[in-house]
């Protein structure tokens, strides 16, 4: 069976500061990977989404990247944290179009 | 840019069946409506998905109306565990973007004893 990993599971920054969150997912191959954000009290917003290895579409402008360096791999970087990258952050992955499985999500807090 | 409508809150006593609507008048003809839910805290779970015929599994029903353009998730016997908010996605593919979603605010479903 499939599983998809996160970490750290909360993280407090200090504004300024560099980010990187971490995503992984087990028991499948060439998966499309997903990041979101969940702002307190809103709904899912899609940040980056990838296809391969290397293939990253940005949804939003904003102050974070993402990288995909290994097939089931994902990775969420900020060089300077903002107050406002405060938020939910939930990695997915689907088979092609197939339905999307999230992981258990980053809290991210920065001060 | 969410495409339905869900109302914000509702509740239900435990062991009844909870019906949660949701309008999605302007889905086109390829699009699925999915349905997440998440508890406080936690990554949104996966239901269950339709696109035309109504749907069944271990967790839920799925009823799409006739023109699509609005569905019911049903919880055929609620519990407390199934306090959560609930996402009624429609699945927007546009050209290369496979598969993605895009979430809205949800219905708060509160189960009480």
């Amino acid at each position: 069976s499939q599983t998809i990993h996160q970490w750290p599971a909360t993280l407090v920054q200090p504004v300024g500061s560099p980010l990187s969150l971490e995503c992984t997912v087990e028991g499948t191959s060439n998966p499309n990977l997903y990041w979101y954000r969940q702002a307190a009290g809103r709904g899912l917003q899609l940040l980056f989404y990838s296809v391969g290895i290397g293939q990253i579409s940005s949804e939003v402008p904003q102050n974070l990247s993402a990288s995909r360096p290994q097939d089931r791999q994902f990775i969420l970087s900020s060089k300077k944290l903002l107050l406002s990258d405060s938020g939910f952050y939930l990695c997915a992955w689907s088979r092609g179009q197939e339905t999307q499985y999230f992981g258990p999500g980053t809290r991210l807090l920065v001060l | 840019d969410a495409k339905t409508t869900q109302p914000p809150s509702m509740d239900c006593a435990e062991g009844r069946a909870a019906n949660l609507p949701c309008n999605h008048s302007t889905i086109s003809g390829n699009e699925y409506v999915y349905w997440y839910r998440q508890i406080h805290s936690q990554g949104p779970q996966y239901i269950i998905h339709g696109l035309k015929n109504n749907e069944t599994n271990e967790m839920a029903s799925l009823i799409i109306t006739e023109d699509r353009k609005s569905s019911t998730l049903i919880l055929p016997h609620a519990t407390l565990r199934d306090t959560a908010v609930y996402y009624c996605i429609v699945r927007i593919d546009r050209g290369s973007t496979l598969g993605r979603l895009y979430f809205g605010r949800g219905t708060q479903l509160t189960v009480w004893p």
